[in-house]
C-alpha cells in the first residue's frame, strides 16, 4: 500500500529552538496535511496545502507542499513546552477517494523547558 | 471545537467478547472514517463511509465490521475479541468539498 516516510521518528529540543520535519511518499497526493496529537487525544489539524510549491503559516508553524507533490515539511519556530506531541503528515489523493487520509509514522516531539 | 464523540473512552474485555465502539458526530458530515492506532505509531484507515447505507473496507484489513444507518451514527463492532484487537480506535468525520477530518478521542482498547 501507499506509504508516508515521516523524519525524524523523535526530538528532543531546548525551548526556544527550530523544529523541522518532513515527509516523503513514493506517489503523488493532492493534499497535504500536517496533524498534531496530544496523548489521549484524537490528532487536530494544524496545516492544510492544496498546491505545490505551496507555502502556508499558521502562527509559528509554517509547512510547505513539495513542488513534485511527494513531500512536505513542517517547522516550528521558537518552540514553546505546549508544542509536545506527536506531529503526523497526512496525504489525500483526490478523485474518488473519498477524502481517505494516509498517514506518516509520526514525529514524537519533547521540548525541555 | 469538533463535534465528534466516541464511547467508551477506554474499554477492557475479555477474549471472545462481542463489542460495540460508538461514534457519533452532530455537524451532518456526510463522510465518516475508523483508523487503528498503535501507541506511537500511525493512523491506519480500517473502515469508511460516504453516506448512509454505504460502508467500505479500508487500507488496512480488519476484522470489524461498521455500518451507518444514519448519517451521525458510525459504530464498528467485533463479534469475538481476540488480544491482537487491542489498540486505539479513532473516528473520524469531514464534509464533501471540505478538506478537514475531525478526530474523536478515541476508544483504547485492550483485550485480555
Amino acid at each position: 500500500g501507499q506509504q508516508l516516510n515521516q523524519s525524524p521518528q523523535s526530538m528532543f529540543i531546548q525551548e526556544g529552538e527550530d523544529v523541522s520535519m518532513n515527509c516523503t511518499s513514493s506517489s503523488i497526493f493532492n493534499t497535504w496535511l500536517w496533524y498534531k496529537q496530544d496523548p489521549g487525544e484524537g490528532p487536530v489539524l494544524l496545516i492544510a496545502l492544496y498546491k505545490a510549491g505551496e507555502l502556508t503559516s499558521n502562527g509559528r508553524l509554517t509547512a510547505q507542499f513539495g513542488i513534485t507533490r511527494k513531500d512536505s515539511f513542517l517547522n516550528i519556530s521558537a518552540s514553546i513546552p505546549s508544542d509536545v506531541g506527536i506531529y503526523f503528515c497526512a496525504g489525500q489523493k483526490g478523485g474518488t477517494s473519498y477524502g481517505k487520509l494516509t498517514f506518516g509514522q509520526g514525529t514524537i516531539l519533547t521540548v525541555h523547558p | 471545537e469538533a463535534d465528534i464523540y466516541q464511547t467508551p473512552r477506554y474499554l477492557v474485555i475479555g477474549t471472545g467478547k462481542k463489542i460495540t465502539l460508538e461514534c457519533s458526530q452532530t455537524m451532518g458530515h456526510d463522510k465518516m472514517y475508523w483508523y487503528q492506532q498503535d501507541p506511537g505509531m500511525e493512523l491506519h484507515l480500517i473502515h469508511y463511509s460516504y453516506g448512509v447505507n454505504s460502508t467500505e473496507k479500508g487500507d488496512l484489513s480488519s476484522e470489524s465490521t461498521v455500518s451507518r444507518i444514519r448519517t451521525e451514527h458510525f459504530p464498528l463492532t467485533l463479534e469475538s475479541a481476540r488480544p491482537s484487537h487491542t489498540s486505539q480506535y479513532l473516528c473520524a468525520s469531514r464534509i464533501t468539498g471540505d478538506t478537514e477530518a475531525f478526530f474523536g478521542q478515541g476508544t483504547r482498547l485492550t483485550v485480555v
